[in-house]
């Protein structure tokens, strides 16, 4: 009973340094979305995608790309990281779009020095 | 203005008292509503979605004034374990990533 998974949970990066965040979900959602929460800011969406092979720009993309080459999966990566993006990213999915529950993924709390 | 404003809190409370929390929306158009919770360094998961007419799910009503941008969520009878902090989420319909949360509001029920 899985739902929404996404490693690794901590992370620890140099500035300048790329990585992958990886989510995986088991419910046949079409949307996935990636959020960042900050203290005092809330969640942010990053990027989401409504399907297989589509994604899309959120309220915060700069600095980030994302990939969707299976529906289970919804990749986010940070090209160069930057101090500025320590923070908690969540993945979440649902089933469609506004109006459905969001299921998210545990959180992987990222930290660049 | 934030698009979805909600009182930080901390709301310390007794167990067993009742507790109110209201958020406000910048959006008149939006159309969907909903109070999720989230447990220190935990995701948030769904509590409840927020209808026109209001409703109640146990101990949790919640509210919709449309015509004052708001939704407010009312916890009777607080358990230790409703300890949490409690989003607020706003969004208007037919849009995947219209989806506006609160920063959240702090509670912590006391023995």
């Amino acid at each position: 009973n899985a739902g929404v998974t996404q490693t690794p949970k901590f992370r620890v990066l140099k500035t300048g340094q790329s990585m992958t965040l990886l989510c995986a979900q088991d419910m046949n959602h079409e949307y996935m979305y990636w959020y960042r929460q900050d203290p005092g800011m809330g969640l942010r969406l990053i990027h989401y995608s409504v399907g297989e092979g589509t994604t899309a720009k959120g309220e915060v993309p700069d600095g980030y790309n994302v990939s969707r080459l299976k529906k289970q999966n919804f990749l986010l990566g940070l090209e160069s990281a930057a101090p500025s993006q320590t923070s908690v990213y969540f993945c979440a999915s649902s089933s469609t779009g506004v109006g459905n529950t969001i299921y998210f993924g545990e959180g992987s709390w990222l930290t660049v020095v | 203005r934030k698009e979805v404003e909600q009182d930080p809190g901390p709301f310390n409370v007794p167990e067993g008292a009742t507790v109110a929390f209201n958020c406000t929306y910048s959006n008149s158009a939006s159309q969907s509503f909903f109070w999720y919770r989230q447990d220190c360094r935990k995701e948030p998961k769904l509590l409840m979605s927020v209808y026109s007419s209001g409703n109640e799910d146990g101990r949790f009503t919640a509210q919709l004034n449309r015509a004052s941008q708001y939704i407010s969520l009312l916890i009777r009878d607080s358990k230790l374990s409703d300890s949490a902090t409690y989003l607020c989420v706003v969004g208007p319909s037919g849009s995947a990533r219209q989806l506006t949360f609160g920063s959240g509001t702090q509670l912590t029920v006391l023995p």
